[in-house]
């Protein structure tokens, strides 16, 4: 069955750092988008992602951090200098298509992101 | 502002005892309602989508149902392995522009643990 798959599972990094965390949506799927939930809170979203572009963004979702689809199969969710307060699961999901309904999304494992 | 709201936040039930999650939004024109499992340390995994009230799903010992106000999640005689945090998620209506592009917003998750 296909699945959402991230990597790496878990990054340590410096305050200050640069982290990319990386994803592979499932391969016919049009609509990406990163999530993230801090430890014992609830999952947040932070960008959606169409036709190469973000389509939607949330307020944590600064200048700080960006996005790529730099070819047909990776996704990945750039943070350029990495605070105390980014330390968080970061999770990707992918959704089939826009219909005139809800598609549900699928999430990969995660990447536990911690700044030290 | 649009809410999303789980009770209980734990749940301890003993093998074979039968209960319900319950999921109550205050959202305008629900695109969508998800229901999730999330096990420790791992990524949402998709169990449901409601789209209008009345509407009800099954699968193995889960039934989902939805009403205009609040969604239900009915577990029937569970056993140890069901134990894990439950999610709800709800899309919401296209923006101003009327695009849509399926940002969930999440309740804060019931916990439940199930005892042999």
């Amino acid at each position: 069955e296909p699945e959402v798959t991230q990597t790496p599972s878990h990054q340590v990094t410096q305050m200050g750092q640069e982290v990319i965390l990386r994803c592979v949506p499932i391969s016919n799927h049009l609509y990406f988008y990163w999530y993230r939930q801090i430890l014992g809170q609830k999952v947040e979203f932070l960008v959606s992602f169409y036709n190469n572009e973000i389509s939607e963004k949330s307020e944590i979702f600064d200048d700080q951090f960006s996005v790529e689809r730099p070819d047909g199969s990776n996704f990945t969710l750039k943070i350029r200098s990495t605070k105390l307060e980014d330390s968080a699961m970061y999770f990707c999901a992918s959704r089939a298509r826009l219909a005139s309904g809800a598609n549900e999304q699928f999430f990969g494992p995660g990447t536990r992101l911690t700044v030290l | 502002e649009d809410q999303v709201t789980q009770s209980p936040e734990a749940l301890r039930l003993q093998e074979g005892e039968s209960s319900s999650l319950n999921c109550s939004y205050t959202v305008s024109g629900l695109r969508g309602l998800f229901w999730y499992r999330q096990d420790p340390g791992k990524g949402p995994e998709f169990l449901f989508t409601l789209y209008s009230a009345g509407e009800e799903k099954e699968k193995e010992r889960l039934k989902a149902t939805l009403t205009k106000k609040e969604s239900f999640l009915h577990i029937t005689a569970p056993k140890p392995e069901d134990s894990a945090t439950y999610l709800c998620a709800v899309q919401l209506p296209p923006n101003a522009g009327g695009t849509s592009y399926g940002k969930l917003t999440f309740g804060q998750g019931t916990i439940l643990t199930v005892h042999p």
